[in-house]
This record gives C-alpha cells, structure tokens and sequence, in this order.
C-alpha cells in the first residue's frame, strides 16, 4: 500500500499563475518531507524540504506547506514558468536518513 | 564533483539474459539506494547500503534480483535471468549517511528494456 500518494496524476497551469501540487502520507511516524522534480531522462533533483517541526518553508518561487494533523503536504509555485513543467515527486522519510518513499509523481504542465 | 554516475544510460536484452547496472556514489556519500520507475509503481526502492552493508532489500522484487556494493566507490545491481517485466528505469541514489537530514542525489538512470 502507498504510504506516500498523490493522487493527481497531471496539472496544467497558465504561464505566471499559482501551481499548487498535492501530497497526502498515511505514515504518521515520518518526520522529514521533501519534493523532487524530474525532467524526461534526467534523475530526479532536489527541490524543496521541510521538517515535521516546521509548516512551512519557502526557497523562492516555491513554497512547501505542512499539515502534520491531515497528513498533508502541498507545494506552492508561484509564479510559474514554462521551465517549471516537469514530473514532481512528493517524498518522506523518518529521521536518521532512512531511504525516501515517494509518491507515484503529479506532471505539471506550464502553459504559455 | 561528478554526481551520481550510472552506466549504461541504455540497455536493451533479450529475455532470460543477465543484465548488470552500475553505480558510482558521490565521493564521501554513506548511503547509496536502488530506485525502479515504472508507470504503475512509479519510484519503488529497491534495496539500500549504509557503508557498504546492505540494510534493507525487501524492496528486491525476486530472487533474480542482487545487488552488491564492494567498495564505497562502486555498486551493482544484477538481474539474471532478465524478464520483459522487469524493463523499467532504475536509478541509483547516494546520501551523506545516518544522522543526516538531508537529500539523496541521483543518478540519471539507466533504462531497461526486456524483449
């Protein structure tokens, strides 16, 4: 069973509007989330991260919340930028560097 | 520093035949995992090493499935016999180690195709 889900398999977006992609986790135990974005035949790169301690963290145009109480997680972009379409890949992990568990991966596509 | 290396980037087999992966870790890294991407499955880990030493393969999805990391600079991970279920994109991903909250890196993949 999926510990990490998002559950939307695609996004469109207009080009300078807000993108908001979606992460919910059962697992109640992790305590670090991270957000990784994947072009097509590269790895995945990291992106955005934040502590169970935090409920938000901000590194530019990209915003990560935290919902520690829903088990969810979002991330924000604003604004977006063509250069932005990519697979996104919500991931978490227990403390002590255990291995990520990701979700299965939301492709946003900015439109000009 | 280089990244994450894996070779090949491309294998294509025929089924029943060995297939072999490679990776080299980010010097200094003591964590190093095996991802598989699949459409249905999306990043599924397959085993990882702390320090060399495999902690958890329960990802390994059969017997024909081994990996091996001899030395901290280098891993393998085999698959002998291949089948046409196991075409995917495997990635190899390294981190600082224990303790660390941090990120993994990884490397740009080698896909498998099975026929």
């Amino acid at each position: 069973d999926q510990q990490v889900k998002q559950n939307s398999p695609s996004l469109s977006v207009q080009e300078g509007r807000i993108s908001i992609l979606n992460c919910d986790y059962t697992n109640s135990m992790f305590d670090y989330f991270l957000w990784y974005k994947k072009y097509p035949a590269e790895g995945p790169t990291f992106l955005i991260s934040i502590s169970s301690i935090k409920d938000k963290n901000e590194d530019g145009r990209f915003t990560v919340f935290l919902n520690k109480s829903a088990k969810h997680l979002s991330l924000h972009i604003v604004p977006s930028q063509p250069g932005d379409s990519a697979v996104y890949f919500c991931a978490a992990s227990f403390s002590g560097n255990t291995p990520l568990v990701f979700g299965k991966g939301t492709r946003l596509s900015v439109i000009a | 520093d280089a990244g994450v290396i894996q070779s090949p980037r491309h294998e294509v087999t025929e089924m029943g035949q060995e297939v072999t992966l490679r990776c080299k870790p980010i010097s200094g890294h003591n964590s190093l995992f095996w991802y598989r991407q699949t459409m249905m499955r999306g990043l599924e880990l397959l085993i990882y090493f702390n320090n060399n030493v495999p902690i958890d393969d329960s990802g390994m999805p059969e017997d024909r499935f081994s990996a091996k990391m001899p030395n901290a600079s280098f891993s393998t991970l085999k698959i002998q016999p291949s089948e046409p279920r196991d075409s995917a994109v495997y990635f190899c991903a390294s981190s600082p180690g224990q303790g660390a909250d941090t990120e993994a890196f990884f490397g740009q993949g080698t896909r498998l195709t099975v026929v």
